[in-house]
């Protein structure tokens, strides 16, 4: 495996399901960051850890439950969503420098569908 | 606070054109890093180029290159010779280059379409 991978590809769940979403880097980096993609909407940060430390919650709601057990994974938990959470999930790392070529890589995204 | 503008929501051009697709941001940071990314249909995106607020060239990589004109706040994306396979969503995007701040700042994009 290389890059940056994200399991699962697709979800559908419903409204009282609890599901979890997987980001796995093999770059060595150590800051990993969650994004939500809705249409025709820029892409909004959710998290970001760097070191393993959340660095950043950007106002998300409960329903959505971060855990970063080490430099290398990050998962987003998930319960009771509502449908205006469908989206595309993406996972990123960095190498968590200060700078600004400190570039951050995607995974290719979970597409979300809440019922 | 950063804002990133792009005001192109859909180009099509022939293909072996060249294209240049929009960017303009506004911060008020001194010093910053402007990027753009690609998102075709499967969902990743993909790093093309990044631009420091301090660079004195355009940053090229290939068939891309910047087009910076910083007093201009503009970062405009050049693609030569487009191929097929360019047809994508194209983001630009910025960051502060301060220590310990990460986040991006993501423009709503533009979707290319290559024509053959």
């Amino acid at each position: 495996e290389t890059g940056v991978t994200q399991t699962p590809r697709h979800l559908v769940m419903g409204m009282t399901n609890k599901k979890s979403l997987k980001c796995e880097q093999h770059l060595g980096h150590n800051a990993m960051y969650w994004y939500k993609q809705s249409a025709k909407k820029p892409l909004e940060l959710m998290f970001v850890y760097n070191f393993k430390e959340q660095t950043e919650n950007n106002s998300v709601p409960s329903r959505f439950s971060p855990e970063c057990p080490n430099s290398s994974h990050l998962f987003l938990h998930l319960h009771t969503l509502q449908p205006e959470d469908s989206a595309l999930y993406l996972c990123a790392s960095s190498q968590g420098l200060a700078g600004g070529t400190d570039t951050q890589y995607f995974g290719p995204g979970t597409r979300l569908t809440v019922l | 606070a950063q804002k990133i503008t792009q005001t192109q929501p859909g180009m099509f051009v022939q293909e072996k054109e060249a294209v240049t697709l929009d960017c303009t941001y506004d911060t008020s940071d001194q010093s910053y890093g402007l990027f753009w990314y690609k998102q075709p249909s499967s969902g990743e995106m993909i790093f093309l180029i990044y631009q420091g607020s301090y660079d004195e060239q355009n940053a090229t990589e290939g068939r891309y290159s910047l087009n910076f004109q910083k007093a201009r706040k503009s970062a405009n994306l050049v693609i030569s010779a487009s191929q097929l396979g360019d047809s994508a969503m194209y983001f630009c995007a910025m960051r502060p280059t301060n220590f310990g701040n990460e986040k991006l700042t993501f423009g709503t994009g533009t979707r290319l379409t290559i024509i053959p």
